[in-house]
């Protein structure tokens, strides 16, 4: 595809309920950024994985969230027994590089997430 | 400590020149700058990045003074289009050697006619 592709674009859930959200990131990026967006606020980060291997999931608010990228393309983040405070968007991206310098990253629309 | 600091809201006309400073006193040697646009409903888009001096697009300007302490993003000739949140970045390392995005809250730039 052209970009990051990111579903669904929304999804309300009742809190105590499970959810998955998918991206497929563009072809060949080896960096993939999940991202945790409230309304008003900027963009914090979640994990990050290079290719399928996770190496910083220090911004997972809790054990409740788990992400996935088991063939280094698609990856799923699973949020298990929803709380409204999870409502939020949730953001992938992804980006060509995976060392230090610059980086530009690609950003999909986001997957509105809302807990009632 | 907030790695970057920049101003929280913007006005500005349509046609005029728009400058949108970014502090990071604690820039490190390796760190590049980098400023994302948002626009609601979408995820950030990337605009212009930099390392020192300065540095132009089709897009916007980066503007970086020697001490890199600091950086300018100079959008000319807005429009109403480009009204949206613009967000600077200074690299952070993450676990593993990758650079990581840490976004903060962004200037809010509103465009008027």
């Amino acid at each position: 595809g052209a970009g990051v592709s990111q579903s669904p674009r929304y999804k309300v859930a009742k809190r105590g309920q499970d959810v998955a959200l998918r991206c497929d990131p563009i072809s060949g990026h080896v960096s993939l950024f999940w991202y945790q967006q409230a309304l008003g606020q900027g963009p914090e980060f979640l994990t990050y994985f290079q290719n399928e291997a996770q190496l910083d999931k220090s911004g997972l608010p809790s054990d409740r969230f788990f992400a996935e990228r088991p063939e280094g393309s698609v990856s799923t983040l699973k949020i298990q027994r929803t709380q409204q405070e999870d409502s939020a968007v949730y953001l992938c991206a992804s980006s060509f590089q995976a060392g230090q310098g610059g980086t530009e990253a690609f950003f999909g629309q986001g997957t509105r997430l809302t807990v009632v | 400590l907030a790695k970057t600091t920049q101003p929280i809201s913007m006005d500005s006309y349509e046609g005029q020149e728009v400058n949108i400073t970014c502090s990071h006193n604690n820039i490190a040697t390796n760190d590049y700058i980098t400023w994302y646009q948002q626009f609601p409903s979408q995820g950030p888009r990337f605009i212009i990045q930099g390392y020192k001096t300065k540095v132009t697009n089709e897009v916007a300007s980066l503007f970086i003074p020697a001490d890199r302490k600091s950086s300018t993003l100079s959008l000319p000739r807005v429009s109403l289009s480009d009204t949206a949140v613009y967000y600077c970045l200074v690299g952070d390392i993450g676990a593993g050697g990758y650079n990581k995005l840490i976004f903060g809250a962004g200037t809010r730039l509103a465009v008027h006619p």
